[in-house]
């Protein structure tokens, strides 16, 4: 089983409508991160978090929230899914007492919003 | 934030070493310089990690100059498998987070 797991992998949904993707992990990292990733273009920080209680907006967070339940589960949601939505988003950790900056990432929610 | 500049893209064959020249002009005193390579739908994975002079795993090697302004990761005898796109980046880990830029897409041709 992967140690960051996202869910679900594909989903295709209509405007307006609200969508919550999921991430758990089982490698005990305290920090969370959600990216996006457009065709052709770099990942973009939406949200992170440094703990439970901690939760900061990244360079992209307009239209999206999200929710730390526990230390191992960070939550993406979109309240209102719009078509410029449409990405691929990935889930990430990091431990800060390991390497600095080593991120493990999970294998990717693609989104469609028609 | 360290910003990065990298090429957008490299041609390779099969076999040769390929450098790939990273610039990260304002690089803070406690940041380091992390890699990573990403195939098609996949997250990125970790490659590599230094702070100076040279940093060599089973993958791949890191030579970062005194002055730290640039590093170059270098990818010996690449094979088609090595076709991906790779991602400078530039952070101490501590709580400010890293930032991806377009990476350099590096085609691996037989």
């Amino acid at each position: 089983d992967a140690d960051v797991t996202q869910t679900p992998r594909n989903r295709i949904t209509k405007t307006g409508k609200r969508i919550m993707l999921e991430c758990s992990q089982t490698k005990g990292h305290d920090r969370m991160y959600w990216y996006r990733q457009d065709p052709g273009l770099g990942l973009r920080l939406i949200y992170y978090s440094f703990d439970v209680k901690d939760i900061n907006k990244g360079e992209i967070s307009d239209g999206y929230s999200v929710s730390r339940q526990a230390q191992a589960k960070f939550s993406l949601s979109l309240e209102s899914a719009i078509p410029n939505q449409t990405a691929l988003y990935f889930c990430a950790t990091s431990d800060t007492l390991l390497v600095p900056g080593e991120l493990f990432f999970g294998e990717g929610s693609r989104l469609t919003v028609l | 934030l360290a910003k990065t500049t990298q090429p957008i893209s490299m041609d390779s064959y099969e076999g040769q070493e390929v450098n790939i020249t990273c610039s990260h002009n304002n690089i803070a005193t406690n940041d380091y310089i992390t890699w990573y390579q990403q195939f098609p739908s996949q997250g990125p994975r970790f490659i590599i990690q230094g702070y100076k002079t040279k940093v060599t795993n089973e993958v791949a090697s890191l030579f970062i100059p005194a002055d730290r302004k640039s590093s170059t990761l270098s990818l010996p005898r690449v094979s088609l498998s090595d076709t991906a796109v790779y991602y400078c980046l530039v952070g101490d880990g501590g709580y400010s987070t890293l930032t991806f830029g377009k990476g350099t897409m590096l085609l691996v041709s037989p």
